[in-house]
């Protein structure tokens, strides 16, 4: 059975740093590509991220390039969204996904002085 | 950017009553992929491919279209289906999702 479950949210300032942790079990990590989408309260989904399976290629939406990077260590299964100058519009859940069949069950961020 | 329009935005159905979900694409997609999100819950993978139904759902679900126009339908509506329904396309970066349809049970 796939599971990925992430970590590392919580309440930080504007203008902080914070890094998400998505750790995956149940399927042979190494060979798929990963997404970060995320989700504002009472809002829709937006996808945000994605890495290749090799980190060959990574890919952001506009709303977080420059500011959000992607990464993977496949050694530990596990998938990171390292999060750079937060803004009070990045607050949301924050879902790991493989493919669009396997979804963890989110991690909240929320930016607010 | 591919821009998908959902419609309707809110509809509601009884008990065994068919249902059908739009989503139309800004451009040409290859694919559409539909999920269902409950209160508090994951999204959940409905339909893949456009028209292939995910593992363990229930076939009343059911999903069409080509091009820039997709649907999904739900053949008997039951209780258990109130939920937001989204429409994805991952042909093209960014994977861009509908803006959501949420349907209740009369």
């Amino acid at each position: 059975e796939v599971q990925l479950v992430e970590s590392g949210g919580g309440l930080v300032k504007p203008g902080s740093s914070l890094k998400l942790s998505c750790v995956a079990s149940g399927f042979t990590f190494s060979s798929y590509g990963m997404h970060w989408i995320r989700q504002a309260p009472k809002k829709g989904l937006e996808w945000i991220a994605l890495i290749y399976y090799d980190s060959s290629n990574k890919y952001y939406a506009d709303s977080v390039k420059g500011r959000f990077t992607i990464s993977r260590d496949n050694s530990k299964n596990t998938l990171y969204l390292e999060m750079n100058s937060l803004r009070s519009e990045d607050t949301a859940m924050y879902y790991c996904a493989k493919s669009g069949a396997d979804w963890g069950q989110g991690v909240m961020v929320t930016v607010s002085s | 950017e591919i821009v998908l329009t959902q419609s309707p935005t809110t509809t509601a159905a009884s008990p065994g009553e068919k249902v059908t979900i739009t989503c139309l694409a800004s451009s040409s997609v290859s694919n559409m992929y539909w999920y269902q999100q409950k209160s508090g819950a994951s999204p959940k993978l409905l339909i893949y491919s456009t028209s292939s139904l995910a593992s363990g759902v229930p076939d009343r679900f059911s999903g069409s279209g080509s091009g820039t126009s997709y649907s999904l339908t739900i053949n008997t509506m039951e209780a258990e289906d109130a939920a937001t329904y989204y429409c994805q396309q991952w042909s093209s970066n960014p994977f861009t999702f509908g803006s959501g349809t949420k349907l209740e049970i009369k």
